[in-house]
């Protein structure tokens, strides 16, 4: 079982719905942060949290430590936000940084 | 502010040679931190420099290799390459050292390598 588990693996959905992706870890964390990787590589750091929630323009992120969730919630979502979205770990124990594998988002027009 | 550069953006190359990538990271950032990533394993964390001082690594055989310079330019070389090192090498400048603690990170382009 990998260490970071992302759900859904895959989404589709149409421009306007309100998105959500969810980010489950089995270590002890430090920090967990949420990016953003568009066609053709390029990364983009969304949020850090290691605790409670932070919203940035549509975007929205929350963190659950007892639980070891997160969730990326997307309101209103637009075609632009077509991208994957990964959730990385820092461990505490022995500064070990773990990837989940993405979560490929495509928003229909 | 120009942002993280790499260089070069495309490589290709053959088994058994060795490679050296650049990464420059955002003027005043002292740490930079390098990753693979592969359609099968994903992103995984390689190293981080700070202060030309290694600081984290990642579970990766000693082919793989750093080093950053004084003015923060970082370098990561792979020696004897293997079909497996074909993916993108990432790299990402943040002000700080353990910089999943405390920043976000910025991340360049990042360099796609083909070992044929």
């Amino acid at each position: 079982k990998n260490e970071v588990e992302q759900s859904p693996q895959n989404l589709t959905a149409q421009e306007g719905e309100f998105i959500t992706i969810n980010c489950s870890y089995s270590v002890g964390i430090s920090a967990l942060h949420w990016l953003q990787q568009h066609p053709g590589g390029g990364i983009v750091s969304l949020f850090m949290l290691s605790s409670g929630k932070k919203k940035h323009g549509r975007l929205i992120a929350t963190i659950n430590i007892q639980e070891k969730h997160s969730s990326l919630h997307i309101t209103a979502s637009h075609p632009r936000d077509s991208a994957v979205y990964i959730c990385a770990v820092f461990g505490n124990r022995d500064d070990k940084i773990i990837f989940g594998k993405g979560t490929r988002l495509h928003i229909l027009p | 502010k120009a942002g993280v550069t790499q260089t070069p953006r495309y490589l290709i190359k053959t088994r058994g040679q060795q490679v050296t990538l650049s990464c420059s990271p955002i003027s005043g950032h002292r740490s930079v931190s390098w990753y693979q990533q592969t359609p099968g394993q994903g992103l995984q964390f390689l190293f981080e420099y700070f202060s030309e001082t290694q600081r984290n690594k990642g579970n990766f055989p000693g082919r793989f290799s750093g080093r950053q310079f004084s003015n923060s330019r970082s370098e990561m070389n792979v020696s004897t390459l293997e079909l497996g090192d074909s993916a993108l090498y990432l790299c990402a400048s943040s002000p700080t050292a353990r910089t999943y603690l405390y920043n976000e990170q910025f991340f360049g382009p990042g360099t796609r390598l083909t070992v044929l």
